[in-house]
C-alpha cells in the first residue's frame, strides 16, 4: 500500500519567510509524527499528534513552529520568519496507533537562504 | 533525559565480512528500542523493534539483539546494498504520561565494498 507522503521534497527560501510542509499518512494511521533531521545527526521529534489534537509539542523549538492536523489525517508544519537554522530535513511519521511503530515519509529538504 | 550513543561512527566492511553495530542507551524505562535504515536523501526504513532484554530479531543478514544497557545489530556476510546509515532510537515508558517519540542516536554510517 501508500507509503507516507511528503510534499514538497524540496523547498528553498528566503530568510524572514512563511513556510508549509505537508504530511500524507498512511491511511488509517491515527498517530502522526514531525522530526527534523540535520546533516549527520539522527532525527530529533518535534511534535505528535493523536487524531486531530497535538498529544506532546515538548520538542518544537520556539513558537515560530506550529502544526495542525485538523482533520484527523494530514497535517501541516508551518514556520513563521523562516531562519538559516531551519534548514534541515523534515521528516513525517505514523503510526497504525500511538504505540505502533513509526513509518517515515521521504522528508522535506528545507534550505533557508 | 533519554540519550542514544552509536558506535562506531562510520564502518567500512568488505563483502562477507561480518561485524556488529553498538547502540547504548540511557532512558528512565524503555517501551521500546528501534532499528532503522536510511539511505541518502530518503527517510527512516523500519527494521526491528526489540522491547525487552534477552529478545532477538533477525531479516536477511541482520540480526537485532538487546540487553538492559545496548543493542547490537549484527551484520552477516554483509553485501553492497547493505550499505546505508542505520539509525537507533528508544521509545521511553514515562509512569503516567503520554511518551510516544523515538529519542535517536546519530547513527552509523556502513559501507560494504565488493
Amino acid at each position: 500500500g501508500a507509503g507516507v507522503s511528503q510534499t514538497p521534497s524540496n523547498k528553498v527560501t528566503e530568510k524572514g519567510k512563511y513556510v508549509e510542509l505537508r504530511c500524507d499518512p498512511i491511511s488509517g494511521h491515527t498517530a502522526l509524527y514531525w522530526y527534523r533531521q540535520s546533516l549527520g545527526q539522527g532525527p530529533e521529534f518535534l511534535i505528535y499528534f493523536q487524531g486531530t489534537g497535538a498529544a506532546d509539542d515538548s520538542g518544537l523549538p520556539n513558537d515560530r513552529f506550529f502544526a495542525v492536523r485538523p482533520e484527523g489525517s494530514v497535517s501541516t508544519l508551518k514556520i513563521q520568519r523562516t531562519e538559516r537554522g531551519d534548514s534541515a530535513v523534515y521528516l513525517c511519521a505514523s503510526s497504525p496507533h500511538r504505540e505502533g511503530t513509526q513509518y517515515f515519509g521521504p522528508g522535506t529538504r528545507l534550505l533557508v537562504l | 533525559e533519554d540519550q542514544v550513543t552509536q558506535s562506531p561512527e562510520a564502518l567500512r566492511l568488505q563483502e562477507g565480512e561480518s561485524s556488529s553495530l553498538n547502540c547504548s542507551y540511557t532512558v528512565s524505562g524503555l517501551r521500546g528500542l528501534f532499528w532503522y535504515r536510511q539511505d541518502p536523501g530518503k527517510g527512516p526504513e523500519f527494521l526491528f523493534t526489540l522491547y525487552s532484554a534477552g529478545e532477538e530479531k533477525e531479516k536477511e543478514r541482520l540480526k537485532a539483539t538487546l540487553t538492559k544497557k545496548e543493542s547490537f545489530l549484527h551484520i552477516t556476510a554483509p553485501k553492497p546494498e547493505d550499505s546505508a546509515t542505520y539509525l537507533c532510537a528508544v521509545q521511553a515508558e514515562i509512569s503516567g504520561g503520554s511518551n510516544y517519540k523515538l529519542t535517536f542516536g546519530k547513527g552509523t554510517l556502513l559501507t560494504v565494498n565488493p
